[in-house]
């Protein structure tokens, strides 16, 4: 089944500077990868996604970069905000059989220093 | 709310009861997963249905663990003989899918927090 790895597990950025979250996956099937965004005590949200056709999306301060050939994608937030303090957790998941379903990574407590 | 809703949103159980929680998907998504999540870790996936089929189980962490979608719209997820490591948040997703494999994204309930003692 898929394999998701997740990087760093924490990560402190002073406000205004950019953050990088790295992921990496093991089947080579799967094809959308999302991010989602969790703050304490709530419900996982979807923040972006990117399909496998497609190697880089951006939303405003938020981009996700994916490289099919080496199976790892990224999230990139700029001009980072107090308010973007949370856990990120990054997923896989494929077209077909066991991969339909989204495989987590481990999350990565992100904290923006005023 | 046209949200996913769960229900109940925390529970607190003897060790040996049985639990069941249910989740009520947006009304359009054909599409229902559970997901269990402890604390510090990404959600684990349990199991899905698509409408009413239940096209993937064995995930489901053991025996004790069931779930069903009788009607295609909401589930529930049941377990029995409650142990202590059950103890964890239980998340439900929906999302809509079609056969040429396009879908929207998985939209998560709040969750129930489920505390064996």
């Amino acid at each position: 089944g898929e394999n998701v790895e997740q990087h760093p597990s924490t990560l402190s950025v002073q406000e205004g500077d950019s953050a990088v979250i790295k992921c990496t996956y093991s089947d080579s099937a799967s094809n959308y990868f999302p991010w989602y965004k969790q703050e304490l005590g709530k419900r996982p949200q979807l923040i972006i996604d990117i399909r496998s056709n497609v190697g880089e999306k951006k939303d405003q301060r938020i981009a996700v970069t994916l490289n099919k050939t080496a199976k790892h994608f990224s999230l990139h937030i700029t001009e980072t905000q107090p308010e973007d303090s949370a856990v990120y957790f990054c997923a896989a998941s494929g077209a077909s059989g066991s991969a339909r379903q989204l495989t987590f990574g481990s999350g990565t407590q992100l904290t923006v220093l005023p | 709310d046209t949200g996913v809703s769960q229900n109940p949103r925390h529970k607190i159980t003897k060790r040996g009861q049985n639990v069941t929680f249910r989740c009520d998907p947006i009304s359009e998504h054909n599409r229902l997963y559970w997901y269990r999540q402890t604390l510090g870790q990404g959600p684990e996936f349990l199991t899905y249905f698509q409408n009413e089929a239940q096209l993937e189980k064995s995930r489901l962490l053991s025996d004790r663990f069931s779930a069903e979608r009788p009607k295609g719209s909401f589930s529930t997820l049941e377990i029995q003989r409650t142990e202590q490591g059950d103890s964890a948040m239980y998340l439900c997703a929906s999302s809509k899918w079609s056969h040429r494999g396009m879908r929207t994204e998985a939209f998560f309930g709040q969750g129930t927090r489920l505390t064996v003692v």
